[in-house]
């Protein structure tokens, strides 16, 4: 089993929709949750972080954590075609960091 | 201008002949690291760094060497580099914490 696993994509949605992109990690003891989004040949760019249970919004993007599933979510409301790129999920605890595969999500006009 | 800069952006060099990858930040942060991603396998991890003279392996640190002598710069050796360590690398810092980390541009190595 993967220490951090992400819905296999790709993920596509029509524009002005909500994309769900969901990600789930085996360490209890991760403390720092990130998602990145990473555009082709790029470097992966900090979307947003989250590091206690719950809900956060930023903008169009809100975070979901719950420590006690072990799983973290990204919801991305009116989704836009620049929105298309890879997702990552980051999972934080004693310094290892480690990254789900990604999903790749298609916005389409 | 905050940033994580790597040098080279590409490199194509062959087998056995010992390379190194900068590495150098200007945020002051404790926290360095360096990761591999390769096609449907995603960022692994090699080796991270939680201060000077502080090195840590990560998920994938066979053929690969690190040091981190300032605070700076941490740069990533390969001694003797062989074809399956061709692969974009990434290098990335952050503050104490758990905090959301920095990436560089990125480093395209080719090894034949």
């Amino acid at each position: 089993q993967k220490e951090v696993e992400q819905n296999s994509g790709p993920l596509s949605v029509p524009e002005g929709a909500i994309a769900s992109l969901n990600c789930t990690y085996s360490d209890r003891g991760s403390q720092s949750f990130f998602w990145y989004r990473q555009y082709s040949g790029k470097s992966p760019e900090l979307i947003m972080s989250i590091y206690s249970n719950g809900d956060k919004e930023d903008g169009r993007f809100t975070a979901q954590l719950n420590k006690a599933s072990q799983y973290v979510s990204l919801l991305i409301r009116d989704s836009q075609p620049s929105d298309s790129a890879t997702y990552l999920c980051a999972v934080i605890g004693a310094g290892k960091s480690t990254f789900g595969d990604g999903t790749t999500l298609t916005v389409k006009p | 201008e905050a940033q994580v800069t790597q040098n080279p952006r590409y490199l194509i060099t062959v087998t056995g002949k010992k390379l190194t990858v900068t590495c150098s930040q200007n945020m002051n942060h404790e926290y360095m690291s360096w990761y591999r991603q390769d096609p449907g396998l995603g960022l692994r991890q090699i080796y991270y760094s939680m201060n000077v003279e502080v090195t840590d392996k990560g998920d994938v640190p066979e053929g690969y060497k690190v040091s981190r002598k300032e605070k700076r710069n941490f740069p990533l050796i390969l001694e003797s580099p062989s074809p399956n360590q061709t692969s974009l690398y990434f290098c990335a810092s952050s503050g104490w914490g758990n905090q959301p980390q920095h990436f560089g541009d990125g480093t395209r190595l080719s090894i034949l």
